[in-house]
């Protein structure tokens, strides 16, 4: 069992390229979300989806788009990458919704020159 | 604005000695989880806490929550080498997440 899977594992980008992050698990579970993490910060939450056909702002979605493109797979998109964006992102699931325990992914070390 | 503060933020214990880690909410919440994270990996869950009052307990760690004070505590007891990580509280409204409390225990 993967649980939660995350490609790639590390990305280095210059500003204004686009990339796609990927997540996908086999738990499942009917919700996923997407966190960063920065230092002194804790995870904070960027976009979520609850069920299959449905996407919701976080706590810090400038910058971001999402799709979820199957009740297994939430991908993160960053259209034009900025510095402010180096961090690390982990994509997470639960099954169902934010009362549930979230299993992590090993998370993606993105740095943007 | 929600805030979730733990403290300290960093705490070196040495073996042996007993520790407490605070988680600070500033909302109503009901569930309080508590994660750890290994350098450079992922979260792994430990504890939830669903109502006020709930204590829960794994080895050396004991968890409690508190509703009313909005606070709940993380208790190392004896503390080894292998509780050195990173601790998370995090609350449920969306999910908020603490600080983190960076924990290194030294010989």
């Amino acid at each position: 069992n993967a649980g939660v899977t995350q490609t790639p594992k590390f990305q280095v980008l210059k500003t204004g390229q686009s990339m796609t992050l990927q997540c996908a698990q086999d738990m499942n579970h009917n919700s996923m979300y997407w966190y960063r993490q920065d230092p002194g910060m804790g995870l904070r939450l960027i976009y979520y989806s609850a069920s299959e056909g449905t996407t919701d702002k976080g706590e810090v979605p400038n910058g971001y788009n999402v799709s979820r493109l199957n009740k297994r797979e939430f991908s993160l998109r960053l259209e034009s990458a900025a510095p402010s964006q180096t961090s690390v992102y982990f994509c997470a699931s639960s099954e169902f919704g934010f009362t549930d325990t979230q299993y992590f992914g090993p998370g993606t070390r993105l740095t943007v020159l | 604005e929600l805030k979730v503060e733990q403290n300290p933020l960093f705490l070196s214990m040495q073996e042996g000695k007993n520790y407490t880690i605070y988680c600070n909410y500033s909302t109503t919440s009901d569930r309080l989880y508590w994660y750890r994270q290994d350098p450079g990996k992922s979260l792994e869950s430990l504890f939830v806490l669903l109502s006020n009052g709930a204590v829960k307990q794994e080895g050396r760690l004991m968890a409690s929550l508190d509703t009313k004070a909005r606070l709940s505590t993380l208790h190392i007891t004896a503390a080894v080498h292998d509780l050195s990580a990173t601790y998370f509280c995090a609350v449920v409204i969306q999910f908020y997440f603490g600080t983190g409390t960076s924990l290194t225990v030294i010989p």
